[in-house]
């Protein structure tokens, strides 16, 4: 089956500085890259997404780059903000339909004021 | 973006019990899976729960242990059987409609003692 792996399990930034979480997969059929936030006692949310035709997308202070030559594809948050602070997940989908993931082992984001 | 709502959103429940989760879709989705994350962990699929028909399991978990119902599409429910201290964790239900993001409800905290 599809393997996720996430890095770093934990990031601490300045407030104002950028956060970068990376992610690498092994099945190179994947074809859907979505990332989740997840807040203390809620369920993940849905941030951004990209899917395998799209090497960057980008919404906001939040981008996803995807390199899929490397299986590995990676989120940016820029000018960050105490708010930005949770657990984020990278996912990817099996193949064969993109709703259902694969999750990394998540990344807590501590911004500091 | 579908609104999923989980019931209830916490439960102790006695060793040895069964406690059912219910979740519940705003819209027609096609797609509905469960998820079980243990305290700081990441999320794993215990099952995709197909209307009108036995869910299908991921690897290393039962129907005995997880029953799982979707009578339509709207509405699906979890069973945690027999219920032991491991099975401690969140419960998440995560909907997706033909060609969209997969979503999440806010999740059922369990605490077995």
């Amino acid at each position: 089956g599809e393997n996720v792996e996430q890095h770093p399990s934990t990031l601490s930034v300045q407030e104002g500085d950028s956060a970068v979480i990376k992610c690498t997969y092994s099945d190179s059929a994947s074809n859907y890259f979505p990332w989740y936030k997840q807040e203390l006692g809620k369920g993940p949310q849905l941030i951004i997404d990209i899917r395998s035709n799209v090497g960057e997308k980008k919404d906001q202070r939040i981008a996803v780059t995807l390199n899929k030559t490397a299986k590995h594809f990676s989120l940016h948050i820029t000018e960050t903000q105490p708010e930005d602070s949770a657990v984020y997940f990278c996912a990817v989908s099996t193949p064969g339909g993109y709703q259902k993931v694969t999750f990394g082992i998540g990344t807590k984001l501590q911004v500091i004021p | 973006s579908a609104v999923i709502s989980q019931k209830p959103s916490r439960d102790i429940c006695q060793r040895g019990t069964s406690l059912t989760i219910q979740c519940q879709v705003d819209s027609q989705v096609t797609m509905m899976f469960w998820y079980r994350q243990q305290p700081g962990q990441s999320l794993t699929l215990i099952a995709t729960a197909n209307q009108g028909s036995e869910a299908t399991y991921e690897s290393g978990f039962v129907i005995d242990k997880f029953p799982i119902s979707r009578p339509n599409l709207t509405f699906s429910t979890l069973t945690v059987s027999n219920m032991s201290p491991e099975d401690s964790s969140i419960y998440l239900c995560s909907a997706s409609g033909r060609g969209t993001e997969a979503f999440f409800g806010q999740g059922t905290r369990l605490t077995v003692v």
